[in-house]
């Protein structure tokens, strides 16, 4: 059964500050999203990363993975108050359907 | 432009009072799916669909059936909900296998 852990599940950092959310799971898996839920608002897509070692970047946002490891990550730079909202990851599973199993969430809240 | 279309948005009912979400798509995609969103959980799935007359299981299918007649619609029956399915219902649509999923505005679901 895939497992993805996401950590933390709470974070809360002063504007201009630096952080990294983790994304762990459990089996191998062909592709991670990366998602953002503003409060009672639907996913806006952020990232998809395909392949081993994939990096993106948007604005202060950049999500790398490491397939090997099973882990991706979330770098957030100098970050803004606009920034605060939920963050999942979810790990493709199933082949050719696109079945997502997430993660918990991170609630991220950049104080200024 | 590109949507799914989930309604109602928000509804509050009573136990034993079989309701249906309604989900309709507008891009021709072979693939939909139901989540529910839970506090400290996630996202998970209930069930989801590969094409017309094709449906399956996700990991939380108890208490809710799906159809699918037609490819743009995928409603979400709770033929007899109870308070545990109080919850934030997502549908999602993508292509098979492709990477881009899109989700729509999510359905706030009370059941007392």
């Amino acid at each position: 059964e895939l497992k993805v852990e996401q950590n933390p599940l709470f974070l809360s950092m002063q504007e201009g500050k630096n952080y990294t959310i983790y994304c762990n799971y459990s089996t191998t898996s062909d592709r991670l999203y990366w998602y953002r839920q503003d409060p009672g608002k639907s996913l806006e897509s952020l990232f998809v990363l395909l392949s081993n070692g994939a990096v993106k970047q948007e604005g202060r946002l950049m999500a790398s993975l490491d397939t090997k490891a099973r882990l991706s990550t979330l770098h957030i730079t100098a970050a803004v108050h606009d920034l605060s909202a939920t963050y999942f990851c979810a790990v493709g599973y199933g082949g050719a359907t696109n079945k997502l199993i997430f993660g918990t969430g991170t609630l991220l809240a950049v104080q200024p | 432009e590109a949507q799914v279309t989930q309604n109602p948005r928000y509804l509050i009912t009573v136990t034993g009072k079989k309701l249906t979400v309604t989900c309709s798509q507008n891009m021709n995609h072979e693939y939909m799916s139901w989540y529910r969103q839970d506090p400290g959980l996630g996202l998970r799935q209930i069930y989801y669909s590969m094409n017309v007359e094709v449906t399956d299981k996700g990991d939380v299918p108890e208490g809710y059936k799906v159809s699918r007649k037609e490819k743009r619609n995928f409603p979400l029956i709770l033929e007899s909900p109870s308070p545990n399915q109080t919850s934030l219902y997502f549908c999602a649509s993508s292509v098979m296998g492709g990477h881009t999923i899109y989700f729509g505005e999510g359905s706030w679901l009370t059941v007392v």
